[in-house]
This record gives structure tokens, C-alpha cells and sequence, in this order.
């Protein structure tokens, strides 16, 4: 019954590592997102895909690169992972572009 | 640029009533929208407004003046569940949403 699932809740991994992020919603929704939530808590839009097209790609390493097979997935990979990438990931999707998002629980990523 | 500013912690009694303003300048607005986050969870939707006036939803309520880029939450008969952050976000006029940091808020009984 889960709107907006993502998996895993929790990533632990080293310095260097490529580790991935999915993403999936029931919602029927057209659009879908990630954003970053870094330790001061400050919620930034990373990517925006509309029914699989790339809408919004703000500035983002290329180390991160998004993926939507369908409408209703967008997984996030990260190449070369970094100490600053250390955050709360949340995808989320809405209705229409900039409209009322749900977002999934979130994934805490640490780097070691 | 962009800017939104939240206070960064309030405090309030249960059963109280509490303001959490926000203020923003920005390149273009096309809305505003509060979300509520409680600490390690999602954040979830409460209001959105784009016209000025106040929109009602049982305790919550939001208020927009688009003219002196400035809104508020009002949140009514505190409850202890209300201890949450409260997040003001500005929706561009590329429909992407700039959020602010957040404003504490802590429930006491």
C-alpha cells in the first residue's frame, strides 16, 4: 500500500564505492524526483523526470546519474561516492510537474 | 537569488495556538506550499496557496501575500504530534521547488 517506496532506508559504504538507490511509486503518477536533505536539514531538488523524460537536472556531479525505466521507477546511482555525499535521499513523485509531492521514507547514505 | 526564511526553532504549549512565518524573495513565484516533517520521516504535504488570502484545513491554516512575499502557518489547539519541522517551499515559475530550512517546533504540555 506503499505510495512512494524506496529502498534501502539505510547505506553504509566506503570512499569510492558505486552504490544505488530505487525508487518506485503507485500512484499513477507523471512525474518523479529526487532530493538531497543534507545534516542542516535544507530539503534541494536534484533531478526531475516527467513520464521518463529528464525535466529538471539542477547542478549535479556527474558522479549521479538518475534512471527511469518507467513512469512509475527512478533509481539513483552514484559513482565514486564522497564523504560530502552523506545525506537523506528522498524520491518522491506528484501529479503534475511542481505539484502536491509524496515522498518515500528516504535513504540515509553515510560514507566512511 | 533565491532566499526563504523560516525561524529556526519556536516553542508552544499544548492546546495553544502558534504562527510559523516565512518570507521569501525569489525569481518568480508560482505558489507556496507547507509541508510538515516529523524527525527521521518524510516530509508530508499540508497546504499549498498561490492566490493571496487564507486557505483552511481543520487546525491548519495558510496564509499568502504574494505582494510582500510573506507567509504563515497557523497551526490551533496544539497537540503533542505536532512536534515537527515545518517547511516553506516556493514553487518557481519552472515549477521546481526551492525549500527553505525548516522551522523547529516544539510542543510542550
Amino acid at each position: 500500500d506503499t505510495a512512494v517506496s524506496q529502498t534501502p532506508k539505510y547505506l553504509v559504504t566506503q570512499m569510492g564505492n558505486d552504490k544505488s538507490i530505487k525508487c518506485e511509486q503507485n500512484l499513477g503518477h507523471d512525474t518523479m524526483y529526487w532530493y538531497k536533505q543534507d545534516s542542516k536539514k535544507f530539503l534541494k531538488i536534484m533531478f526531475s523526470y516527467n513520464n521518463k523524460e529528464l525535466i529538471i537536472n539542477e547542478t549535479v556531479p556527474n558522479r549521479f546519474s538518475p534512471k527511469s525505466p518507467d513512469k512509475a521507477h527512478l533509481n539513483l546511482h552514484i559513482n565514486s561516492l564522497e564523504l560530502g555525499d552523506s545525506a537523506v535521499y528522498f524520491c518522491a513523485s506528484s501529479q503534475d510537474l511542481g505539484g502536491e509531492a509524496f515522498f518515500g521514507q528516504g535513504t540515509r547514505l553515510t560514507v566512511v | 537569488g533565491q532566499n526563504i526564511d523560516q525561524p529556526t526553532e519556536m516553542t508552544a504549549t499544548e492546546g495553544a495556538i502558534v504562527q510559523i512565518n516565512c518570507t521569501y524573495q525569489t525569481s518568480g513565484f508560482n505558489g507556496l506550499f507547507w509541508y510538515q516533517q516529523h524527525a527521521g520521516e518524510a516530509p508530508t504535504f499540508l497546504s499549498y496557496n498561490v492566490l493571496d488570502g487564507l486557505e483552511e484545513k481543520g487546525r491548519f491554516s495558510s496564509f499568502l501575500s504574494r505582494s510582500k512575499g510573506y507567509s504563515y502557518l497557523l497551526l490551533k489547539e496544539l497537540q503533542m504530534k505536532d512536534s515537527a519541522s515545518y517547511l516553506c517551499a516556493v514553487r518557481d515559475p519552472g515549477d521546481k521547488l526551492i525549500f527553505g530550512a525548516g522551522t523547529r517546533l516544539a510542543v510542550h504540555p
